[in-house]
């Protein structure tokens, strides 16, 4: 009964390659988030989409885009990763007031 | 969003009260305080939020001061588990465009 679920929880791909994260939660959540955790452990907001449609767009490469097929699924496709896109990749939800995000466990990136 | 001050860390033992400070004297009317944890290789969690009047739940209460500049987070009987890193955050939580922004946190380590 896992609320905010991420796949996969490691992902270790090279240089040039494009790959996905996904997220999915059954809180029945109207809003989600991905954050990005460097290795200096800064936790940063990167999207968010309510409903569907994108609300929060921090200043992040182009080379991801986050696409919400449904109010419960909000996946992150990365393109032409890079060295410095290793992190982890936070996924989170909330209902419309946004007092209480709940977190997925983290998708640990390494590119190399 | 203010900005707010915390300890890089603090030491607590077991059975004891935590207590984790935050100063957020820039914080305007409208502003919650928030505070979150991360465990070691979670996503964060939500603890507590309040405005003005001191607050409690399951895992923690909240005591603001009278001028809201500053906070504090009781744990009341601290184990091993609550070991993590302690953020607190003000923001005005008014519509889904409200971004939670993570500052560097105080780490908790509680010790036997």
């Amino acid at each position: 009964d896992t609320a905010v679920s991420q796949t996969p929880k490691y992902l270790v791909t090279q240089m040039g390659n494009d790959k996905s994260i996904k997220c999915e939660q059954n809180l029945g959540h109207d809003t989600m988030y991905w954050y990005k955790q460097d290795s200096k452990k800064f936790l940063k907001i990167m999207f968010s989409y309510n409903n569907k449609e994108l609300i929060i767009n921090e200043t992040v490469p182009n080379r991801f885009s986050p696409k919400s097929p449904d109010k419960a699924h909000l996946n992150l496709h990365i393109n032409s990763l890079e060295l410095g896109d290793s992190a982890v990749y936070f996924c989170a939800s909330t209902r419309g007031n946004p007092h209480e995000q709940y977190f997925g466990p983290g998708t640990r990136l390494t590119v190399t | 969003d203010a900005k707010t001050t915390q300890p890089p860390s603090m030491d607590c033992a077991e059975g004891r009260a935590a207590n984790l400070p935050c100063n957020h004297s820039t914080i305007s009317g409208n502003e919650y305080v928030y505070w979150y944890r991360q465990i070691h290789s979670q996503g964060p969690q939500y603890i507590i939020h309040g405005l003005k009047n001191n607050e409690t739940n399951e895992m923690a209460s909240l005591i603001i001061t009278e001028d809201r500049k500053s906070s504090t987070l009781i744990l009341p009987h601290a184990t091993l588990r609550d070991t993590a890193v302690y953020y607190c955050i003000v923001r005005v939580p008014l519509s889904t465009a409200s971004k939670l922004t993570f500052g560097t946190g105080t780490r908790l380590q509680v010790t036997l």
